[in-house]
């Protein structure tokens, strides 16, 4: 049973470029989160994907976007890139109907804004 | 000031010693808090979650919660090279279904 992948494992970028991101859960889960974790932190919510839309948004400007297909993967986008947005960004998968509580991550994007 | 605080460590501590870690939180609302394991350039990994007060104790693990001094705790008993980890706390309100407030982890080292 394949769990949460993501790919690329690492991406360097430069400022003002745009990035997209992808995520497959975990086999019979419906719904994906995306979170940014800067070195040394803990990881920052972005946005929830459920049934193809976006369900829950945290606190990240609108150079954030995301996609779900209807095979239930994901695509997070950065448009403009800025040094900031250098972290791991997570993907976690779960049930529909169940909370963030249950959730499983992926290993990781490591993304570099130079 | 974060609404969780946690304490980066490093923390390091021979093998088979008792590990406390801890974190403090200043949102009385949380209900459900969480420990997470990340090792590293690895995804957090679940280890233990729990409702409101009490203990909760799961084979090495035993987590703890004091919602009276707004306090959580994970202890690891015995612990062993393969708990070195980052290891980070996030909680939760009782109807806020979607968004964790993490710690930013401690980094346990366990010495052979």
């Amino acid at each position: 049973d394949a769990g949460v992948t993501q790919s690329p494992t690492h991406l360097i970028k430069t400022r003002g470029q745009q990035v997209t991101l992808r995520c497959s859960p975990k086999s019979g889960h419906d719904t994906v989160s995306w979170y940014q974790q800067a070195l040394g932190q803990g990881p920052q919510f972005i946005f929830q994907y459920y049934e193809e839309e976006e369900r829950q948004r945290g606190n990240f400007p609108d150079r954030f976007s995301g996609h779900q297909f209807p095979n239930y993967s994901s695509e997070l986008n950065v448009n403009a890139l800025l040094l900031g947005d250098s972290a791991l960004y997570l993907c976690a998968s779960s049930m529909s109907g169940n909370s963030t509580d249950t959730q499983y991550f992926g290993p990781g994007t490591r993304l570099t804004v130079l | 000031q974060k609404e969780v605080e946690q304490d980066p460590g490093p923390l390091s501590v021979p093998e088979g010693a008792i590990v406390s870690l801890n974190c403090t939180y200043s949102n009385s609302a949380f209900q459900y808090f969480m420990w997470y394991r990340q090792y590293s350039r690895k995804g957090p990994e679940l280890l233990m979650y729990t409702y409101s007060s009490g203990n909760k104790e799961d084979g090495r693990f035993t987590a703890q919660v004091d919602k009276s001094s707004k306090y959580i705790s994970l202890f690891i008993r015995d612990s062993q090279p393969s708990d070195s980890a980052t290891y980070l706390c996030a909680m939760r309100r009782m109807n806020s279904n979607y968004q964790l407030i993490w710690g930013a982890g401690t980094k346990l080292i366990i010495k052979p």
